[in-house]
């Protein structure tokens, strides 16, 4: 049973479009969850985090929460070339007692 | 932010041998986190330091293959025992962000490891 689990990707988009990025997760005891960018070569950051059903927005990323549904997501609007990036998802909660982080979706935003 | 040196950033090593990468941050943590990066996959956390006791290991992972040391606060080393062809990989030193959000973590540049 994989605890996160993320859109397979390559994902591709435009300059200028909205890129989508999810995430499912099984434990629903989960309780914080993370979005973090990795660029090629590079250690991951994080980019975001939510703990609370519904949205969160800074700058161009929106991060969605949906614990009934089990699903976190992230947007980025007006994508940049620079956003190319791969994005990995993880949550953590008490039960879990650890951090885990799915596969992450590679995404590429073309000029 | 925390700042998280490691090194080696890569090396290239036989079989049979071991390495031992070390993290050093730039302030004084209670936690240590070392991860795994398999090409194409997610980060594995192999173990967590505290300073002044044993490593906690997570399944699949044990002392023998993957010795850790926390001496202090602000610095750790891992050690590949013994290494394969199959423990290539990128390996992270992390601490957590001290913001008081658990999984709020803060990564070292990482090893690369490549086992001949």
């Amino acid at each position: 049973q994989k605890e996160v689990e993320q859109n397979s990707g390559p994902l591709s988009v435009p300059e200028g479009a909205i890129a989508s990025l999810n995430c499912t997760y099984s434990d629903r005891g989960s309780q914080s969850f993370f979005w973090y960018r990795q660029y090629s070569g590079k250690s991951p950051e994080l980019i975001m985090f939510i703990y609370s059903n519904g949205d969160k927005e800074d700058g161009r990323f929106t991060a969605q929460l949906n614990k009934a549904s089990q699903y976190v997501s992230l947007l980025i609007r007006d994508s940049q070339p620079s956003d190319s990036a791969t994005y990995l998802c993880a949550l953590w909660g008490s039960t879990l007692g650890r951090l885990y982080f799915g596969r992450g979706t590679q995404l590429t935003v073309w000029p | 932010s925390a700042v998280i040196s490691q090194k080696p950033s890569r090396d290239i090593c036989q079989r049979g041998t071991s390495l031992t990468i070390q993290c050093q941050v730039d302030s004084q943590v209670t936690m240590m986190f070392w991860y795994r990066q398999q090409p194409g996959q997610s980060l594995t956390l192999i173990a967590t330091a505290n300073q002044g006791s044993e490593a906690t290991y997570e399944s699949g992972f044990v002392i023998d293959k993957f010795p850790i040391s926390r001496p202090n606060l602000t610095f750790s080393t891992l050690t590949v025992s013994n290494m394969s062809p199959e423990d290539s990989s990128i390996y992270l030193c992390s601490v957590e962000s001290g913001q008081g959000r658990t999984g709020e973590l803060f990564f070292g540049e990482g090893s690369r490891l490549t086992v001949l």
